[in-house]
């Protein structure tokens, strides 16, 4: 199985602060028939059910604001959030879908500072 | 607007079974490939089961593999996860979700919690 790594753990950050968190794969998430990386960002609210954010590595999904960036590709990928409002204080998990089984990283908690 | 309304959950006795099902809305199911994904008290997610659009080919993790059978009634776009054989080790918040283009899931029911304990 493809073993997932987020770094950091947790977070504490304060609003308006850029935030950048880390997940890196055991094997490249790269396609190279279709240079596609088969990576995805979910968020996670306390209480709530997780939100796909971004897959393909970068594209955001409908809805979500531009201030959360997907970058990376290979085995390294980040995701950035340029300006962090109080709403998005969450857990943050990276998914590959390279390979099945699909595996998830074990997460980023972000927490007031 | 998508919706994936899971029932079925509750508390079981390890060794016992239980049947979860999920009702979909707002999307053409029989279009999509499902999931099931969950998370137990406290820690991350885990991936359990995938079916196909059609129902033709499923995927299993190793750990319910001949224990969990997840399959679809696309007439009534329903989702289920028949589970077998409980551990204690298999309670967790269950979720239904509409796998998109590969194994990423793009909408996600509000879990059902399973808990397996004497």
């Amino acid at each position: 199985d493809i073993v997932m790594t987020q770094t950091p753990s947790s977070q504490a950050v304060s609003a308006g602060e850029k935030v950048t968190m880390s997940c890196k794969s055991s094997q490249s998430l790269l396609y190279s028939e279709n240079k596609k990386n088969y990576l995805a960002w979910y968020q996670q609210k306390p209480g709530q059910s997780p939100k796909l954010l971004i897959s393909w590595a970068s594209t955001r999904e409908s809805g979500v604001p531009d201030r959360f960036i997907g970058s990376g590709s290979g085995t390294d990928f980040t995701l950035t959030i340029s300006s962090v409002q109080a709403e998005d204080l969450a857990v943050y998990y990276c998914e590959q879908y390279y390979d099945t089984p699909p595996t998830f990283g074990g997460g980023t908690k972000l927490e007031l500072k | 607007e998508v919706q994936l309304v899971e029932s079925g959950g509750g508390l079981v006795q390890p060794g016992r079974s239980m049947k979860l099902s999920c009702a979909a809305s707002g999307f053409t199911f029989s279009n999509y490939g499902m999931a099931w994904v969950r998370q137990a008290p406290t820690k991350g997610l885990e991936w359990v089961a995938t079916i196909s659009y059609d129902g033709s080919s499923t995927y299993y993790r190793d750990s319910v593999k001949g224990r969990f059978t997840i399959s679809r009634d696309n007439a009534k776009s329903t989702l289920y996860l028949q589970m077998n054989s409980l551990r204690s080790e298999d309670t967790a918040t269950y979720y239904c979700t509409r796998a998109s283009t590969g194994h990423y899931f793009d909408y996600w029911g509000q879990g059902v919690m399973v808990t397996v304990s004497s």
